[in-house]
């Protein structure tokens, strides 16, 4: 089934540890995204990326790095988690033509203690 | 600055209608989108409004008024689950997407 898989789906670490959450497409997007979701906020954009080989900042971009070495990865990695970084994690995808709406993973939900 | 403002909770009778309102305040528009949300679940896209007016999509219908920065959605014949949050994002100038923090909809039978 086309779409878009995130893993792991649930993760806790302790604070200081490297965390890499990962992120596969296969419906050939070009743009990608990471976003994370917070109770009572808004979904708030850490990166993205318009197509392989390039990536941007988005609102909340510190304390997290991403690459896109292709058109169907984009892995998220927290170097060093701090109990802030507790969220759900949703990595998106969409097309550049049309409406570009987003197609969700199913979220990484990540517990730093 | 940027925001979107919806409410925060709304609640509705199985079978009855709702309309969930979205204003927004953002640098330049280029599309408004809504979503549904079940919780513990990931957003679904459901409907995209760019020109002023009505789109209707089965139980579903967005409006937008581009000059008074508001939307709706309109839910029809509410069922059960259709118990999500409904989230209002706007697309801004630079094509990022501004997010509105969800309207939670609880129905009752």
């Amino acid at each position: 089934i086309a779409g878009i898989t995130q893993a792991p789906t649930s993760q806790i670490l302790a604070a200081g540890r490297r965390m890499t959450l990962r992120c596969t497409q296969d419906m050939r997007h070009n743009a990608m995204y990471w976003y994370r979701q917070d109770l009572g906020l808004g979904l708030r954009l850490i990166h993205y990326s318009n197509t392989a080989g390039t990536t941007g900042k988005g609102e909340v971009p510190d304390g997290y790095s991403v690459s896109r070495a292709n058109t169907d990865d984009f892995p998220l990695t927290l170097a060093s988690a701090v109990p802030s970084q507790t969220s759900v994690y949703f990595c998106a995808s969409s097309t550049q033509g049309g409406t570009g709406e987003l197609f969700f993973g199913e979220g990484s939900r990540l517990t730093v203690l | 600055g940027q925001n979107i403002d919806q409410p925060t909770e709304m609640t509705a009778t199985e079978g009855a209608i709702v309309q969930i309102n979205c204003t927004y305040q953002t640098s330049g528009f280029n599309g408004l989108f809504w979503y549904q949300q079940h919780a513990g679940e990931a957003p679904t896209f459901l409907s995209y409004n760019v020109l002023d007016g009505l789109e209707e999509k089965g139980r579903f219908s967005s409006f937008l008024s581009r000059s008074k920065g508001y939307s709706y959605l309109l839910l029809k014949e509410l069922q059960m689950k259709d118990s999500a949050s409904y989230l209002c994002a706007v697309r801004d100038s630079n094509y990022q997407l501004i997010w509105g923090a969800g309207t939670k909809l609880i129905i009752k039978p």
